[in-house]
């Protein structure tokens, strides 16, 4: 069974503080993972999608990379604009093409 | 482009009630996918149609359904609604049947009383 798990569940920045999210998976077979962005009652915003172990990401502040255990969502310079819950999801090679999410990092950029 | 639409966007019924939830896709998308979004659970996968067929279903009881029309427009159903049925119903589409690129709608608030 695919499993994903992000941390922190939280995290309090201040404006132009750098971090990083973390998104820790196990699957069988990695098809995809993906990042997705979420503000308070409102449905995910897309990201990325990456493929590959080294493979690399950039949007904006945003920059997400990928490892065959893990992948991090780096926010450089972070904004207010920026707050809001990140999510993280993995699509498995070795099953259907519904992706398992995590249940989110929510961050918060103070000004 | 326009994106994924959901409507109604929030509802209120009552324990027993039944309810249906509309979903229209970016256009060009064939593969629609819902979601039941709760603070306790997160994301949980109800249902994917693809091409009007139901190719994958979740851990959810009968009470929800879901169907998938030839223009790809989709609705979802609960019936006999239960109080734990409150949360964010989320539909996304996919242009293709590997979903690696998904995009969701804002969603309906369901709230049962």
């Amino acid at each position: 069974e695919d499993q994903v798990t992000q941390s922190p569940e939280a995290l309090r920045l201040q404006e132009g503080e750098s971090s990083s999210l973390n998104c820790s998976y196990t699957v069988s077979g990695l098809r995809g993972l993906f990042w997705y962005r979420q503000d308070p009652g409102k449905g995910p915003e897309f990201l990325f999608t990456l493929y590959s172990a080294g493979e690399e990401k950039e949007k904006e502040r945003l920059k997400a990379t990928l490892t065959k255990k893990e992948s991090f969502l780096h926010i450089t310079a972070p904004k207010p604009e920026d707050s809001a819950t990140y999510l993280c999801a993995v699509s498995s090679s070795g099953g259907s093409y519904i992706p398992t999410f995590g249940r989110g990092t929510s961050l918060i950029v103070h000004p | 482009k326009a994106g994924v639409t959901q409507t109604p966007r929030y509802l209120i019924k009552t324990r027993g009630q039944q309810v249906t939830l509309s979903c229209s896709p970016i256009s060009g998308h064939r593969s629609v996918s819902w979601y039941q979004q709760t603070p306790g659970q997160g994301l949980q996968f109800l249902f994917e149609y693809f091409s009007e067929t139901q190719r994958n279903k979740g851990n959810f009881p009968g009470r929800f359904s879901g169907r998938q029309f030839s223009n790809s427009r989709s609705e979802m159903n609960v019936s006999t609604l239960e109080l734990g049925d409150s949360a964010l119903y989320l539909c996304a589409s996919s242009r293709t049947m590997d979903n690696t690129e998904a995009f969701f709608g804002q969603g309906t608030r369901l709230t049962v009383v």
